[in-house]
């Protein structure tokens, strides 16, 4: 089980250029979210999904958009990049419990 | 608004000695959980504290839970070096992975 999948890695990004964080799980979870986190700040939700083609804010969306058209797959993206989006963004599902499981995390700089 | 509180935010040990970190919340829930951090990687899951009275141990490592209360206690035993990380607590406050994280605590074991 590869658990849940982000891609990239890391990314560079100037003002204003738009792009797409990816996010995988196998783990048949209906339940999949995306945080960011900044120092000291703990994580923030920036959105999440309780199941295929229902989508909601958490905390922090403005800027973001997210679409979930399969249970596996539940992609982030920026619209037009910000220097305040600069943070480690983390995907993550969720089973019955409440527990998370997380993705390696995606490192995005904006200049 | 939910807010969940760390504290210490800083924690500087002696291996060997024992410690606690706490997490107070600000609204009912009795969901609550433990991650660790290491430095540049993932949320790896520690516990899971459903119902109030919670007590689950791993190694050095012991999480309670006291929903009257709201708080909950990450007790360290012993401290060894490689307990060295950051501790986030998470409180579900609509029992739907929503997690809400407290602004987590760096641990550092010194030998």
């Amino acid at each position: 089980n590869a658990g849940v999948t982000q891609t990239p890695k890391f990314q560079v990004l100037k003002t204003g250029q738009s792009m797409t964080l990816q996010c995988a799980q196998d783990m048949n979870h209906e339940y999949m979210s995306w945080y960011r986190q900044d120092p000291g700040m703990g994580l923030r939700l920036i959105h999440y999904s309780v199941g295929a083609g229902i989508t909601d804010q958490g905390e922090v969306p403005n800027g973001y958009n997210v679409s979930r058209s399969t249970t596996e797959d539940f992609p982030l993206r920026l619209l037009s990049a910000a220097p305040s989006q600069t943070s480690v963004y983390f995907c993550a599902s969720g089973g019955s419990t409440g527990e998370l499981f997380f993705g390696e995390g995606s490192r995005l700089t904006v200049l | 608004e939910l807010k969940v509180e760390q504290n210490p935010l800083f924690l500087s040990m002696q291996e060997g000695k024992n410690y606690t970190i706490y997490c107070n919340y600000s609204t009912t829930s009795d969901r609550l959980y433990w991650y660790r951090q290491d430095p540049g990687k993932s949320l790896e899951s520690l516990f899971v504290l459903l119902s109030n009275g919670a007590v689950k141990q791993e190694g050095r490592l012991m999480a309670s839970l006291d929903t009257k209360a709201r708080l909950s206690t990450l007790h360290i035993t012993a401290a060894v070096h490689d307990l060295s990380a950051t501790y986030f607590c998470a409180v579900d406050p609509e029992y739907g992975n929503k997690l809400v994280f407290g602004a987590g605590t760096i641990l550092r074991v010194k030998s």
